[in-house]
């Protein structure tokens, strides 16, 4: 089976436009959360999504928004990009909504803000 | 919020050599997950501690929690280079800590 992915791999925008990454969920999984890794530093949670709904919701700006869709693929939107938004943004799949299994994440989407 | 703090957040050590890396917690949890970074890779699984003493080892790894203590260790024996790499505790899926940037020398 196909792991988590995420396109693009790599992306250089502008200050103040937007982004849209995306992740499809190892198959069978429905849960999706999103997580930025600024470089040196642990993981910091984004959101969470359990079959198309939201689960959980970290400390994070009201220009970063996501959604589920029924395939339980996922986007991430930042809107009015910052240059303090570069980094490396991962997902992570579990098919339960919250649980006692690990997350698998993705290899991660790096975000570069100019 | 929840505070995960991890130490050291760098350890360079000797191939063959042993060693314990901490990760401290500050609220009440039982679940505690570990992870392996490469570097440019994403994040790898490595155990997953859901009770009051548990221990699980793998290889040259173990790892234990204690739950009143809100600490964690991960204690590496007879390192190898393999092994160099970051390590992330984590509490449930939400808080990760900062980190332990592992250099195994020949």
């Amino acid at each position: 089976d196909a792991g988590v992915t995420q396109s693009p791999t790599h992306l250089i925008k502008t200050r103040g436009q937007h982004v849209t990454l995306r992740c499809s969920p190892i198959s069978g999984h429905k849960s999706v959360s999103w997580y930025q890794q600024v470089l040196g530093q642990g993981p910091q949670f984004i959101f969470q999504y359990y079959e198309k709904e939201e689960r959980g919701r970290g400390n994070f700006p009201d220009r970063f928004s996501a959604r589920q869709f029924p395939n339980y693929s996922s986007e991430l939107n930042v809107n009015a990009l910052l240059l303090g938004d570069s980094a490396l943004y991962l997902c992570a799949s579990s098919h339960l909504a919250q649980g006692n299994s690990p997350l698998h994440f993705g290899n991660g989407t790096r975000l570069t803000v100019t | 919020e929840l505070k995960v703090e991890q130490n050291p957040l760098f350890l360079s050590m000797q191939e063959g050599k042993n060693y314990t890396i901490y990760c401290n917690y500050s609220t009440t949890s039982d679940r505690l997950y570990w992870y392996r970074q490469d570097p440019g890779k994403s994040l790898e699984s490595l155990f997953v501690l859901l009770s009051n003493g548990a221990v699980k080892q793998e290889g040259r790894l173990m790892a234990s929690l204690d739950t009143k203590a809100r600490l964690s260790t991960l204690h590496i024996t007879a390192a190898v280079h393999d092994l160099s790499a970051t390590y992330f505790c984590a509490v449930g899926w939400f808080y990760f800590g900062t980190g332990t940037s592992l250099t195994v020398i020949p």
